[in-house]
C-alpha cells in the first residue's frame, strides 16, 4: 500500500539554524500539507500546497517558514532560523483531491531545537 | 472558524469490551467531512474512519463505527471488541471544502488486559 514518507525521523538543531524537513507524498496525490504537533498538544495546520503554490496557510506559518516541491516527488518544509518554540513533531500529509479525499499522514519528523 | 471539542482527556476499557469516544464540533457549513485518527506511541497519525456530512448512514470500518448526529454536531467513535493494540491517542478532526484539517485535543485510550 502506498504511503507518505518523511525524513529524517528526528532532527536536532541549534537555535537560529536552518532546517529542511523532507516528505515524499503518495505518487498520484496532488495536494500536500504540513501540520505540526507540539508535545502534549493537538495537531495544528501549517500550510497546504497545490500546483506549485500555497493554497492556504495558518498564522503559525510566518516568514520563517517556506515550502517547496523541488522535483516531482519531494515536498519540503524549511524553517529559516529555528526558535526553541519550533520544537515539535512535523507531519506531512497528502491527498488526491482536496475537497473530498482523505489526507494520509507520514510518520512525522521530530524536531528538537536546543 | 470551526472548532472541534474532545472533552474527555482519557478513557480506559477492558479488553474485548466496547468503548465510545466523544467528539463535538462547531460549524456553520453544510458540506464537510469528519475523521477519527489514531496516534499510537510511535506518534504516526493513522486514519481510523471518515464520515461525509451529506451521508445519513453512519460509517463503519470493521470494529470501528461512528454515531454521527448532524443536528447535534456530534461525532462519536465506538470501538467494539477492544484489543490491546487499540491503546493510543485518538483525535477527532473536521475538514471543510477548504481542505485543511482542524483537530480536537485528543483522548488517550488505555486498554486493560
Amino acid at each position: 500500500e502506498p504511503e507518505v514518507t518523511q525524513t529524517p525521523s528526528h532532527q536536532v538543531t541549534q537555535m537560529g539554524q536552518e532546517v529542511i524537513l523532507r516528505c515524499v507524498p503518495i505518487s498520484n496525490h496532488l495536494y500536500f500539507y504540513w501540520y505540526r504537533q507540539i508535545l502534549g498538544q493537538k495537531v495544528e495546520f501549517l500550510v497546504s500546497f497545490y500546483n506549485n503554490e500555497i493554497s492556504e496557510k495558518s498564522e503559525i506559518f510566518d516568514d520563517q517558514f517556506s515550502v517547496e516541491r523541488p522535483d516531482g516527488s519531494n515536498f519540503t518544509l524549511k524553517i529559516r532560523s529555528t526558535k526553541l518554540e519550533d520544537s515539535a513533531m512535523y507531519f506531512c500529509a497528502s491527498s488526491e483531491i482536496a475537497r473530498t479525499d482523505t489526507q494520509y499522514f507520514g510518520p512525522g519528523t521530530r524536531l528538537t531545537v536546543l | 472558524a470551526q472548532t472541534v471539542t474532545q472533552s474527555q482527556p482519557e478513557m480506559s476499557v477492558q479488553e474485548a469490551e466496547t468503548v465510545t469516544l466523544s467528539c463535538t464540533y462547531d460549524t456553520s457549513e453544510s458540506d464537510y467531512y469528519l475523521f477519527w485518527y489514531k496516534q499510537p506511541p510511535s506518534r504516526q497519525m493513522i486514519l481510523v474512519i471518515r464520515q461525509e456530512a451529506y451521508k445519513q448512514q453512519n460509517a463503519t470500518e470493521n470494529r470501528f463505527s461512528v454515531n454521527f448526529q448532524k443536528a447535534a454536531k456530534s461525532f462519536s467513535l465506538k470501538i467494539s471488541d477492544s484489543q490491546l493494540g487499540d491503546a493510543a491517542m485518538y483525535f477527532c478532526a473536521y475538514r471543510s471544502a477548504n481542505s485543511k484539517l482542524t483537530f480536537g485535543k485528543g483522548i488517550t485510550l488505555s486498554v486493560r488486559p
